[in-house]
């Protein structure tokens, strides 16, 4: 079956540096996508991966590992707006997006 | 207005009882999604639309019927709502269907069925 893990929740501090994880089994592969949720809110794009590496955006970065089924989304200098969850999703063989549960992210002052 | 609109926002509804969720973009995107998001699970894909005048099923459809008869209009309704269909529901729409279809989602729709 299809499948995407990431931790459920993760606390960390104002200031500092944090990386949530992801890991997926699925039938294909088109791309990871990671995206932002904050509370009662919808999700945002933050990021896409379909090569091997790291892409940098800003604060954020994100890696992609495809022989190893495995993504981390890197959050530096973090900020009280970045407590959120973060959503982990891959493009399976049919382009459908297939989504982990999300991280929550508590950022502690 | 600019992304996707949904309506309602929220919506308390009694078993048994029909109810259609709107969703309008105006993006002109090719292709539009609906979502259910319930608590430690990750978005679910009720149907989809790659295209006006096709649907397709997604890995929850059961219970869902959705309609595309334009580009900007994807509603979604169920036909005779059960408890088990409380959820928050999102629409969500990009470009085309392919490669890195980005999503832009409404605001979601919460929905109670008692």
């Amino acid at each position: 079956g299809q499948n995407i893990d990431q931790p459920t929740e993760m606390t960390a501090t104002e200031g500092a540096i944090v990386q949530i994880n992801c890991t997926y089994q699925t039938s294909g592969f088109n791309g990871l996508f990671w995206y932002q949720q904050h509370a009662g809110e919808a999700p945002t794009f933050l990021s896409y991966n379909v090569l091997d590496g790291l892409e940098e955006k800003g604060r954020f970065s994100s890696f992609l590992s495809r022989s190893k089924g495995y993504s981390y989304l890197l959050l530096k200098e973090l900020q009280m707006k970045d407590s959120a969850s973060y959503l982990c999703a891959v493009g399976d063989s049919n382009y459908q997006l297939i989504w982990g549960a999300g991280t929550k992210l508590i950022i502690k002052p | 207005i600019a992304g996707i609109t949904q309506a309602p926002t929220s919506q308390i509804l009694a078993a048994g009882r029909r109810m259609t969720l709107r969703c309008t973009q105006d993006m002109r995107h090719n292709a539009m999604y609906w979502y259910r998001q319930d608590l430690g699970l990750g978005l679910r894909l009720i149907h989809y639309s790659n295209t006006a005048g096709t649907t397709g099923k997604g890995e929850v459809p059961d219970g869902y019927s959705v309609s595309r008869a334009n580009t900007d209009d994807f509603p979604l309704t169920l036909a005779s709502a059960v408890p088990s269909q409380t959820s928050v529901y999102f629409c969500a729409s990009s470009v085309d269907s392919s490669g890195a279809n980005v999503l832009t989602f409404g605001a979601g729709s919460r929905l109670t069925v008692l």
